[in-house]
């Protein structure tokens, strides 16, 4: 079946940066954009960015240029996100997600990242 | 960025009944409007893509409408498993803005 794995809870400091893998099975990787969505504690979903692992091209909320940077292994059908220079206002539950027709189908089961000194 | 609006922002209701969400966009995004149910420690599920399309797999009492700036996803008859927080998400312009979720709760 179709799903994304995505990789374990971390800790860091603030300044520090964080890699967040999503394993993809079930599809051909490289046909559907993966996104990527943050949910900080108790609060709603916030869209970063995608990218088309057809061809590599991304596109970045502009709140996040800069910081975020999604990449993709196709050999390996995972995507990666990174944020760099974190700080405790990153802490959050971050998604993967493959977008589908014209839907989030399916998500990751989801990442914590705490920012914390 | 588009704003999205969802009311209410909690509801308490009983199963059976019929339940109204709505989603407002700050400006015209067609029919690029998607609902998300939320269950807690969970990922979202798609339920309706589209303004409309109801998902392979969800129930038919979930139903979307709506287009150009206002947008509404109705449960028919509310079950116990129906609790959960909803979320809009436009896609129709970047960035993508999701509303800031409906939690329906049991009266």
């Amino acid at each position: 079946q179709v799903q994304l794995v995505q990789s374990g809870a971390e800790v860091k400091k603030p300044g520090a940066s964080v890699k967040v893998s999503c394993k993809a099975s079930g599809y051909t990787f490289t046909a559907y954009a993966i996104h990527w969505v943050r949910q900080a504690p108790g609060q709603s979903l916030e869209w970063m960015g995608w990218i088309n692992p057809g061809n590599v091209n991304t596109k970045y909320s502009q709140k996040f240029q800069g910081r975020v940077t999604i990449t993709t292994d196709t050999s390996a059908t995972t995507a990666y996100m990174e944020l760099v220079s974190l700080r405790s206002e990153d802490t959050a539950v971050y998604y993967c997600a493959r977008y589908y027709g014209s839907g989030f189908d399916p998500w990751g089961q989801g990442t914590l990242v705490t920012v914390s000194a | 960025a588009i704003q999205m609006t969802q009311s209410p922002s909690s509801l308490s209701a009983s199963v059976g009944d019929r339940v109204t969400i709505t989603c407002r966009a700050s400006q015209g995004i067609l029919n690029y409007l998607g609902w998300y149910q939320q269950k807690p420690g969970k990922a979202p599920e798609l339920l309706i893509s589209a303004a409309s399309g109801l998902q392979s797999g969800v129930p038919s009492r979930f139903s979307g409408s709506g287009s150009g700036t206002d947008f509404t996803l109705t449960i028919s008859s509310l079950q116990p498993e129906d609790f959960a927080t909803y979320y809009c998400l436009q896609d129709y312009n970047y960035p993508w803005t999701f509303g800031q979720g409906t939690k329906v709760e049991i009266k």
